[in-house]
């Protein structure tokens, strides 16, 4: 059972536009949703997080929105750059019982800006 | 500098072999982790440790055995009962419960 779902598998975005990663969850056990940044031949990094009490967060060209009543949350990546390509993970932390403090990590999305 | 070594980074087997993945972090951090990476599937969790001499069950824990006989160290074993153990693994440690995981730059089995 996927606990959290990630859409689309793959996007494809021009130099200069916004690059747009949904994540959707069931779970309301969950209290921490990270974002993390993979190249080819790495391992994930942190790129981003959210609490479940903030509706939005920006660091620098990377946002992310949460809508905690619809249980969904995305990441922008706005002024899209050729080195912005690479593999995106969401991801939420669970908060109670079996979950308590395990990732549950999303499916992934490979981010292709083209020049 | 701080952080997370695996080794090797790319390791060939025969079938019907064990191979053991190492695992070792500077970082200080009590928690540890084993995923498996294959295309399209995400990142799947094998096991995970949060103490010393402890260590839990993943989602996929079937084939695998693993160890935490020090802070800084988290062997997997792949065993021969892993029906398809051709992949990509990552070890991660954090500080327990933060969600900031700190990856590993991976090892890649093949089994011929």
């Amino acid at each position: 059972q996927q606990q959290v779902k990630q859409s689309p598998q793959s996007l494809i975005v021009q130099k200069g536009g916004i690059s747009i990663i949904n994540c959707a969850y069931e779970n309301t056990a969950f209290d921490y949703f990270p974002w993390y940044q993979q190249f080819p031949g790495k391992g994930p990094a942190l790129l981003i997080a959210i609490r479940p009490d903030v509706s939005e967060k920006k660091e620098g060209r990377f946002t992310i929105s949460f809508n905690k009543s619809a249980k969904q949350f995305s990441l922008h990546i706005m002024d899209s750059q050729p080195g912005d390509s690479a593999t995106y993970f969401c991801a939420a932390r669970g908060n109670r019982g079996s979950t308590l403090g395990r990732l549950y990590f999303g499916r992934g999305t490979q981010l292709t800006v083209w020049p | 500098d701080g952080g997370i070594t695996q080794s090797p980074k790319y390791l060939f087997r025969k079938e019907g072999q064990n191979v053991t993945l190492s695992c070792e972090q500077n970082l200080n951090h009590d928690a540890m982790y084993w995923y498996r990476q294959d295309p399209g599937q995400g990142l799947r969790l094998i096991y995970y440790s949060q103490i010393v001499n402890d260590f839990q069950k993943g989602d996929i824990a079937e084939g695998y055995s693993v160890s935490r006989e020090k802070k800084e160290s988290f062997p997997l074993t792949v065993t021969s009962a892993q029906k398809n153990p051709t992949a990509f693994y990552l070890c991660a440690s954090e500080v327990w419960g933060t969600g900031e995981l700190f990856f590993g730059e991976g090892s890649r089995l093949t089994v011929l």
